[in-house]
């Protein structure tokens, strides 16, 4: 089975450049998760969603940030304009909520350098 | 108060010892429990879910205390491949709270 998509998996950008992250959970999970992780503050919970409406995006730092699930195979996050504080690396993660435990699984990453 | 604690370390052990992490939580209605392995510029990669009767997967064992709200993972006869960090995760309704990890070195 092909596990959760990311991409890119590296991003270069420059301050004020919008950027698009984008990711294929794994077919058949209802929920998707976006994180950021940076060795200052580790793992962050940014938005996720449930059968592709989001529940909770608390985490997302600004009204520069925006994720989007059109479908149940597709989400984006993205950030306009970009800043050097977005630097990081963006994992998307998916789980099914039917049975238990929720398992949760992980994309490779975005890695994202703000200039 | 976060939601799960762990001790960051770092842990450096010798090949072929017997490590022991753990893990609090704060939410007593927390339902699933898993340990994750991370390994340098990677993601998280599940490594067990925790049961409340406790699990073990080969040289890995987990444990669950729901009275004293913590995990722990027990790791026998060290590799040098279980270098990595170590996150603690609790589930409760559909959101996963992932403790900041703890790292291990096993030294050759």
């Amino acid at each position: 089975d092909a596990g959760v998509i990311q991409s890119p998996r590296h991003e270069v950008t420059e301050m004020g450049q919008e950027v698009t992250l984008r990711c294929k959970p794994i077919s058949g999970h209802n929920s998707l998760f976006w994180y950021r992780q940076t060795m200052m503050r580790g793992l962050e919970l940014l938005i996720y969603f449930n059968n592709n409406v989001p529940i909770d995006d608390s985490g997302m730092p600004e009204d520069r940030f925006s994720a989007k699930m059109p479908n149940a195979s597709f989400s984006t996050l993205k950030i306009q304009p970009s800043e050097p504080r977005d630097s990081a690396v963006y994992f998307c993660a998916s789980t099914r909520t039917s049975g238990k435990p929720y398992e949760q699984y992980f994309g490779p990453g975005t890695r994202l350098t703000v200039t | 108060r976060k939601e799960v604690e762990q001790d960051p370390g770092p842990f450096n052990v010798p090949e072929g010892a017997t490590v022991a992490f753990n893990c609090t939580y704060s939410n007593s209605a927390s339902q699933s429990f898993f340990w994750y392995r991370q390994d340098c510029r990677k993601e998280p990669k599940l490594l067990m879910s925790v049961y409340s009767s406790g699990n073990e997967d080969g040289r890995f064992t987990a444990q669950l205390n729901r009275a004293s709200q913590y995990i722990s993972l027990l790791i026998r006869d060290s590799k040098l491949s279980d270098s990595a960090t170590y996150l603690c995760v609790v589930n409760f309704g559909n959101q996963f709270y992932f403790g900041t990890g703890t790292s291990l070195t096993v030294i050759p």
